[in-house]
């Protein structure tokens, strides 16, 4: 089976820290995403990445970057933590080029900021 | 653009009863239709998606969802449902550039018995 792992399950941060949440797969998948989720917003697409070196922009970038320096692993970077950017943070990922493939979640890392 | 509505941010059912969750989308392209479902603690996992062919896509753990192009809808159902199938269901819709999904706010899924 596939594994999308997450390094934490809780992290809290003051504000104003840069914050590092890190997500591995472990099935060669070219395509990998993150998300935040918050009650009654549902799920929202901060970034993703088709390859190595590569990163597309989501609906709500800002305040984030990325890094996909290896094929197995996706970075978010938070590069000045604010209390809105406490939320539940997914990592997932997918193979192939077109979307009939089915996205692989991580269990997710609950942010605070306090 | 591309959007999912879903209908109903809670719904309780009783054990046995039928399941229906509601999914209406916006798509200028033909559309990509999923649904994925999130158990406590737990990432979300695909329960079904629609692509291209049979409008009535089965899926696992005996959901099923039809895809009706006309009423732009892509609801969910379960015949009879089980304490198990307690969890969160999205709907998502992949983006107009198809590299994406956009999901719905979510409906919750209550089971009592």
């Amino acid at each position: 089976d596939v594994k999308v792992t997450q390094s934490s399950r809780y992290l809290v941060k003051r504000t104003g820290e840069k914050v590092f949440l890190e997500c591995v797969q472990d099935m060669d998948h070219e395509n990998m995403f993150w998300y935040r989720q918050d009650p009654g917003l549902g799920l929202r697409l901060i970034y993703f990445s088709y390859d190595v070196k590569m990163k597309e922009k989501g609906d709500i970038p800002e305040g984030y970057s990325v890094s996909r320096e290896k094929k197995e692993r996706f970075s978010l970077i938070l590069e000045s933590a604010s209390t809105n950017q406490t939320s539940m943070y997914l990592c997932a990922s997918s193979t192939g080029q077109g979307f009939n493939e089915k996205l692989f979640f991580g269990s997710g890392t609950q942010l605070s900021v306090l | 653009a591309q959007s999912v509505t879903q209908l109903g941010s809670h719904v309780s059912v009783s054990e046995g009863a039928l399941v229906l969750l509601r999914c209406n989308y916006s798509s200028s392209v033909p559309p990509y239709l999923f649904w994925y479902v999130q158990y406590p603690n737990q990432g979300l996992q695909l329960l079904l998606k629609y692509t291209t062919g049979a409008t009535l896509v089965k899926g696992i753990n005996g959901f099923e969802a039809e895809f009706k192009k006309s009423e732009t809808s892509f609801h969910l159902t379960k015949p009879s449902a089980h304490m198990s199938d307690a969890a969160e269901y999205f709907c998502a819709v992949i983006n107009q550039a198809g590299t994406a999904l956009i999901f719905g706010k979510g409906t919750t899924l209550s089971v009592s018995s």
